[in-house]
């Protein structure tokens, strides 16, 4: 089955940049989303199709998708922004969807 | 406002079932694929289950297979989720999602609160 390789951490300071990465086979041919989920909330769509941000979320937000690493990048990191982060893509070899361990992002 | 509320959520004891549900509103639920996803306590999010928007298309994750189905009534904008056999480690916190495009090509851009499913004796 496929898998998604996510730091368990990452930690930045505020007003830095923040990188979380997505390690798997060959990911770059897959569309890659991204998950941002605060704790006792649901999960919120951050970056969908490898780099696309859905309506409200901040310009901070980007995403990028080539070779065997995808690669959410937060500009300007705030404190709101600490949270778990998780990667998502369709493995098609299975027909299931596959989740990243997440990346819980703290910010000193 | 778009909207998804889940609902059924309890304790059951171990080789119980429940049927949860999931109430959609403010969209066409009829035009959309759906996903149930579960969070295990102090974990991950893991992937249970996926349907088309007609129903005629399912898939499971391998450690529900044969114990869970899903299924959509899209005249009552409700998604199911009927869980058989449970075991302790399908406690968790079970959410549904609205999916975008075939094989989730866009992403899950909206999701319930989420309710509680908590197996034990």
């Amino acid at each position: 089955s496929y898998v998604l390789t996510q730091p368990p951490s990452v930690s930045v300071a505020p007003g830095k940049t923040a990188r979380i990465t997505c390690g798997g086979n060959n990911i770059g041919s897959k569309s890659v989303h991204w998950y941002q989920q605060k704790p006792g909330q649901a999960p919120v769509l951050v970056i969908y199709y490898d780099s696309d941000r859905p309506s409200g979320i901040p310009e901070r937000f980007s995403g990028s998708n080539s070779g065997n690493t995808a690669t959410l990048t937060i500009s300007r990191v705030e404190a709101g922004d600490e949270a778990d982060y998780y990667c998502q893509v369709w493995d098609s070899s299975s027909d299931h969807q596959v989740f990243g361990g997440g990346t819980k992002l703290t910010v000193l | 406002q778009v909207q998804l509320v889940e609902s059924g959520g309890g304790l059951v004891k171990p080789g119980g079932s429940l049927r949860l549900s999931c109430a959609a509103s403010g969209f066409t639920f009829s035009d959309y694929y759906m996903s149930w996803i579960r969070q295990a306590p102090g974990k991950g999010l893991e992937w249970v289950s996926y349907i088309s928007s007609s129903g005629s298309t399912i898939y499971y994750a391998d450690s529900v297979k044969g114990r869970f189905t899903i299924s959509r009534d899209n005249a009552k904008n409700s998604l199911y989720l009927q869980m058989n056999s449970l075991r302790a480690e399908d406690t968790a916190v079970y959410y549904c999602a609205r999916d975008r495009g075939w094989n989730s090509l866009y992403g899950m851009d909206v999701w319930g609160q989420g309710t509680t499913v908590t197996v034990s004796s």
